[in-house]
């Protein structure tokens, strides 16, 4: 069964706070893309990564930064976590292609006060 | 640039009743069109899949969708709702790069 985990499934963080959120998928795919899904707005994606230590800005990267060392796990992190940073992030993966299915994590509901 | 436009946000059907859940993308080539479906405290799960040959594609859970290009549609249908199909419903499109971009989203309330 193909899998992609999302080390928790609700956090609840300081302003200013530092924050890592931790994406792992055992399909060896090469993309995995970090969203962020907000009611009434949907899906929006905040990175992507195409390969080991690559990445690429999707449309709202500001107060977001990525890591991805190796090819299985993709961090997303708030380096000063605001409170209109509270939100339900999603992380997924993909083997290459435009007609490729995503393959989804059960998402992190994350709550700055 | 691409984009994807769900014009309902909110739908509520009968138990038994039959679905069309709307979706219209912007893309100037043809589109990579997938539907997602993610029940409540979920990720997403994909539905179905189009990106050529016959226009009208069978998915799972009784889904199935029909892409129009003179529409620049791709409308998610099922014949009989179960109480089971609550969930949210998102329209996605891919195109020119690997990236999914998603429309905002259909909840479905299903009543008895």
């Amino acid at each position: 069964d193909v899998k992609v985990t999302q080390s928790s499934r609700y956090l609840v963080k300081r302003t200013g706070e530092k924050v890592f959120l931790e994406c792992v998928q055992d399909m060896d795919h090469e993309n995995m893309f970090w969203y962020r899904q907000d009611p009434g707005l949907g899906l929006r994606l905040i990175y992507f990564s195409y390969d080991v230590k690559m990445k690429e800005k999707g449309d709202i990267p500001e107060g977001y930064s990525v890591s991805r060392e190796k090819k299985e796990r993709f961090s997303l992190i708030l380096e000063s976590a605001s409170t209109n940073q509270t939100s339900m992030y999603l992380c997924a993966s993909t083997s290459p292609g435009l007609n490729t299915e995503a393959f989804f994590g059960q998402g992190t509901r994350l709550t700055v006060v | 640039a691409q984009s994807v436009t769900q014009p309902d946000i909110h739908i509520t059907v009968s138990e038994g009743a039959s679905l069309e859940l709307r979706c219209n993308y912007s893309y100037g080539a043809t589109p990579y069109l997938f539907w997602y479906v993610q029940s409540p405290g979920q990720g997403l799960q994909l539905l179905l899949k189009y990106f050529s040959g016959d226009t009208l594609v069978q998915g799972i859970k009784g889904f199935e969708a029909e892409f129009k290009r003179s529409q620049s549609s791709f409308n998610l249908r099922k014949p009989s709702v179960h109480w089971s199909d609550a969930a949210e419903y998102f329209c996605a499109v891919a195109a020119g790069t690997d990236k999914l971009i998603f429309g905002t989203g259909t909840r479905l309330q299903v009543f008895p």
